[in-house]
């Protein structure tokens, strides 16, 4: 069953595309970055994380990008498959805040 | 599930009727949290206990109270429900000491107040 909502934004790629997910941060002290990624009915699963002194961090088929003068943060998914359908959430947090302050989401959506 | 272990997995209540949900991690680290998920929303968090004997409230607190009862287990006590708090409930645990690294989930408990 859904455990997400209905009205998320979506994005939809053929299968074996590269899929890239976007998320404008909104705290300007915010110096730690984390992606977690979301299916039907299972709780966040972390994908992939950056620190504020990074613009950069790569990952198994995945890579993330920060860019902290437009406050911006992408999440690139290499070659998209199948099991990569699911909700994405990026999440911000700044050093001593001791807590995660999560964006919308995005729903991805592989083509076949 | 991460080293985090929800109960109970679904639940329906009536208005103004009480309950705790139970968390416990199997790994000994110090912070805790407790989200709620909504349609068309990102996890907004509930409290969080940076520590064993210390809680403290996040975005939406009200309706809600929390136990750090030990290391291992924090719960949720809703003391009167309302409809309002229809929603997926998840806990997490940090790493170490305060947020220095990811957060793990549980599978969420599913809660219905009719």
């Amino acid at each position: 069953g859904e455990s997400v909502g209905l009205h998320l934004p979506t994005l939809s790629v053929q299968e074996g595309d590269n899929s890239i997910i976007n998320c404008a941060y909104s705290n300007s002290a915010s110096d730690y970055f984390i992606w977690y990624k979301q299916e039907s009915g299972k709780g966040p699963q972390f994908i992939i994380d950056i620190r504020s002194n990074m613009d950069k961090r790569q990952g198994q088929r995945v890579t993330v990008l920060l860019n902290k003068t437009v406050k911006h943060l992408s999440l690139q998914i290499a070659a998209t498959q199948p099991g990569d359908s699911a909700v994405y959430f990026c999440a911000e947090s700044y050093q001593g805040a001791q807590k995660l302050v999560f964006g919308q989401g995005t729903r991805l959506t592989i083509n076949p | 599930n991460a080293g985090v272990t929800q109960t109970p997995k679904f639940q329906v209540l009536k208005t103004g009727q009480s309950m705790t949900l139970q968390c416990a991690q199997d790994m000994n680290h110090n912070s805790m949290y407790w989200y709620r998920q909504d349609p068309g929303m990102g996890l907004r968090l509930i409290y969080y206990s940076a520590s064993e004997g210390t809680t403290d409230k996040g975005e939406v607190p009200n309706g809600y109270n929390v136990s750090r009862l030990n290391k291992r287990e924090f719960s949720l006590r809703l003391e009167s429900a309302a409809p309002s708090q229809t929603s997926v409930y998840f806990c997490a645990r940090g790493r170490g000491t305060g947020l220095t690294g990811e957060l793990f989930f549980g599978e969420g408990s599913r809660l219905t107040v009719l």
